[in-house]
């Protein structure tokens, strides 16, 4: 079965350190792997993606992600953190399976939390 | 461009209220969805719609109908609500394409069942 694990619940980092959050997935075949971010009571909005390529993602906000396939994992990472990136973020993976019209299956979210 | 607009934001139902939710993107995507969210479950979808005129069961189907009406609008209708169906709703829409097919959500609608 696919799947995606977000292993931590919640980060919790000093504004300016490095950040951080981890996703590993599970799928047949060559993965679509996505970030997304939630604010307090909005929508989810897409940071990156990965369909192939370079194995380093930029996407918005300075975010960038690492696609390691060995190690099936797809974290989210970010040189300085800002206060304001403080959100839940969710790793996602598109479902591979014949007729699956495209949907994601989505981890169970990490909150990240930037302390000043 | 307002991208993908559901409404209402919040309700409150009481046990056995029926209730419809409304969703329309102006994207001309093929593919809808809808999704719940609750804590520590991350999102599941419960719909979704490929293409104008076919829907499909995703995840959590129980409880819930949904209507394609037309390629911009596809709402989620609760029959008979039960205090199970306190959540948040997500509408979604994307291109369907081998692109990556990158998927937009909408704010979102706050249901509380009491």
């Amino acid at each position: 079965a696919q799947s995606v694990a977000q292993p931590e619940d919640q980060v919790n980092v000093a504004e300016g350190n490095p950040l951080t959050v981890k996703c590993t997935y599970s799928v047949s075949g060559n993965p679509y792997l996505f970030w997304y971010v939630q604010y307090p009571n909005r929508g989810l909005q897409f940071l990156l993606k990965y369909i192939t390529g370079d194995n380093l993602v930029k996407g918005s906000y300075g975010f960038e992600a690492e696609f390691n396939k060995s190690q099936t994992s797809f974290h989210l990472k970010k040189p300085s953190a800002l206060v304001s990136d403080s959100a839940l973020y969710f790793c996602a993976v598109r479902d591979m399976e014949v007729d699956s019209s495209y949907k994601l299956i989505f981890g169970s979210g990490t909150r990240l939390l930037v302390r000043p | 461009n307002a991208g993908v607009t559901q409404t209402p934001k919040f309700q409150v139902l009481k046990t056995g209220q029926s209730m419809t939710l409304q969703c329309a993107q102006d994207m001309n995507h093929n593919s809808m969805y809808w999704y719940r969210q609750d804590p520590g479950m991350g999102l599941r979808l419960i719909y979704y719609s490929a293409s104008e005129g076919t829907t499909d069961k995703g995840e959590v189907p129980n409880g819930y109908n949904v209507s394609r009406l037309n390629k911009r609008e596809f709402s989620l209708r609760l029959e008979s609500a039960a205090p199970s169906q306190t959540s948040v709703y997500f509408c979604a829409s994307s291109a369907q394409d081998n692109s990556g097919n990158t998927i937009y959500f909408g704010e979102g609608s706050w249901l509380t069942v009491v």
